[in-house]
């Protein structure tokens, strides 16, 4: 089974654009989270998609949005870019419950100049 | 207030001694903790997934502890390998809530 990929791998942006993330799930898995992770926050939770709903979110402010396709295939947004943005945006997949044992991707190093 | 402390924050050791991780939480209420290890620029991996009646799980050289009295959970990693320098990441689910530690960057030494 192919594992969950995310692309693209890098990324590099200046302040004020906006960028769109994208994440496919392992086949059969219907429940996708996005997490960022900076060297000084570490991981942080964004929020989780399940049947193309948004069923749970972090703690961040609404320039960052997602959404959910009927493939469970992710997309994430992050509009009017910051510094403070860059960082590498993990999704990780588990079967229906973010509960469940997760299966991440490699990630998106996004770099904000 | 939910929180996931890690220790230590870093480690060496030599190849092939053992080594223990510590994560202490207070998040509730608790729905089960996990431990991650990630190497360096790739994503987390799962280790071992526990919840509340589990006291132990074991993944080959790497066993989780769980004291859900204490609210503590060690993971012990056996006859270590230069593979296993990654950071180990400790993660406590509550209901509607899942918080991570900082990690312990382990440093495996031949």
């Amino acid at each position: 089974k192919a594992g969950v990929t995310q692309t693209p791998r890098y990324l590099i942006k200046t302040r004020g654009q906006q960028v769109t993330l994208s994440c496919s799930p392992i086949s059969g898995h219907r429940s996708v989270s996005w997490y960022q992770q900076t060297p000084g926050q570490g991981l942080q939770f964004l929020f989780e998609y399940f049947s193309e709903t948004q069923r749970n979110k972090g703690n961040f402010p609404g320039r960052f949005s997602g959404r959910q396709f009927s493939n469970s295939r992710s997309e994430m947004n992050v509009s009017t870019l910051e510094l403070g943005d860059s960082a590498l945006y993990l999704c990780a997949s588990s079967l229906i419950f973010s509960g469940e044992t997760q299966y991440f991707g490699p990630g998106t190093r996004l770099l904000v100049l | 207030k939910n929180q996931v402390e890690q220790s230590p924050q870093s480690l060496i050791i030599l190849e092939g001694k053992n080594c223990t991780l510590q994560c202490n939480y207070t998040v509730s209420p608790f729905s089960n903790l996990r431990w991650y290890k990630q190497d360096t620029g790739r994503g987390p991996v799962s280790l071992t997934i526990m919840t509340f009646s589990e006291n132990t799980k074991s993944n080959g050289r790497y066993t989780a502890t769980l004291d859900a009295d204490t609210k503590q959970s060690s993971l012990h990693i056996t006859a270590s390998q230069l593979s296993d320098s990654a950071s180990y990441i400790c993660v406590v689910s509550a209901d509607n809530d899942m918080r991570f530690g900082a990690g312990t960057r382990l440093t495996v030494k031949p």
